[in-house]
């Protein structure tokens, strides 16, 4: 059974940074490329970044370039984003998905909620 | 950047009913780079639909989707009482980069 589950979320200040986790489990990790995708609550879904297998080909969306990182450690089976100068509108709940075998993402987690306040 | 748009944002149907839902596309898109999810509430969203028309593993087949181009369509052909919830459309492109649609909120009229 495919798992993602995801850690890291907590309530910090703007300007500080948080590294987020997703443990990978149920599927070779390392056959596929992963996502992390936001949700502000009762919003809709706005992508943030994305990884191939390989770490080769990253991507990130306007929002969030220059101040997020993503990154994996197949040996660990993990996914990880690095967030800094987190501002308000980062707040969210964080999902990470896997992508399937063609251009869709076919398992998410259950996410973890960042929350950027002072 | 390709956006989708997906109207009206609340549709409102009754159970048994067939409901359809649009999403259009800013520019042309490839229809294996389309796909839809369902979210309820507190839950992840799931996938439904790949390739503009697959059905995911165990998705019911009175869920469908079709077109091409700039104009796809997600079919349900008789409303259940769990399928009462929001609907996303996305598409994938280059660089790994994902397009969501804003949503079509499913209500029961």
């Amino acid at each position: 059974e495919v798992q993602l589950v995801e850690s890291g979320g907590a309530l910090v200040q703007p300007g500080r940074s948080l590294r987020l986790s997703c443990a990978a489990s149920g599927f070779t990790f390392d056959d596929y490329a992963m996502h992390w995708v936001r949700q502000v609550p009762g919003k809709g879904l706005e992508w943030v970044s994305g990884i191939s297998w390989n770490s080769d080909i990253i991507g990130y969306a306007d929002s969030v370039e220059g101040r997020f990182t993503i990154s994996r450690d197949n040996a660990k089976n993990s996914l990880y984003l690095q967030m800094n100068s987190l501002r308000a509108d980062d707040t969210a709940l964080y999902y990470c998905a896997k992508r399937g075998a063609g251009s869709y993402l076919d398992y998410w987690g259950q996410g973890t909620l960042v929350t950027v306040s002072s | 950047e390709i956006v989708l748009t997906q109207s009206p944002g609340t549709l409102s149907f009754s159970p048994g009913e067939r409901a359809t839902l649009s999403c259009r596309a800013s520019q042309s898109i490839s229809i294996s780079n389309l796909a839809w999810y369902q979210q309820k509430p507190g839950q992840a969203p799931r996938l439904l639909i790949y390739g503009a028309s697959s059905r995911a593993t165990g998705i019911p087949d009175r869920f469908s989707g079709s077109g091409s181009g700039t104009d796809f369509t997600l079919t349900i052909s008789r409303l259940e009482p769990e399928d009462f919830a929001v609907y996303y459309c996305q598409q994938y492109g280059s660089s790994l980069s994902i397009t969501f649609g804003q949503g079509t909120r499913l209500e029961i009229k």
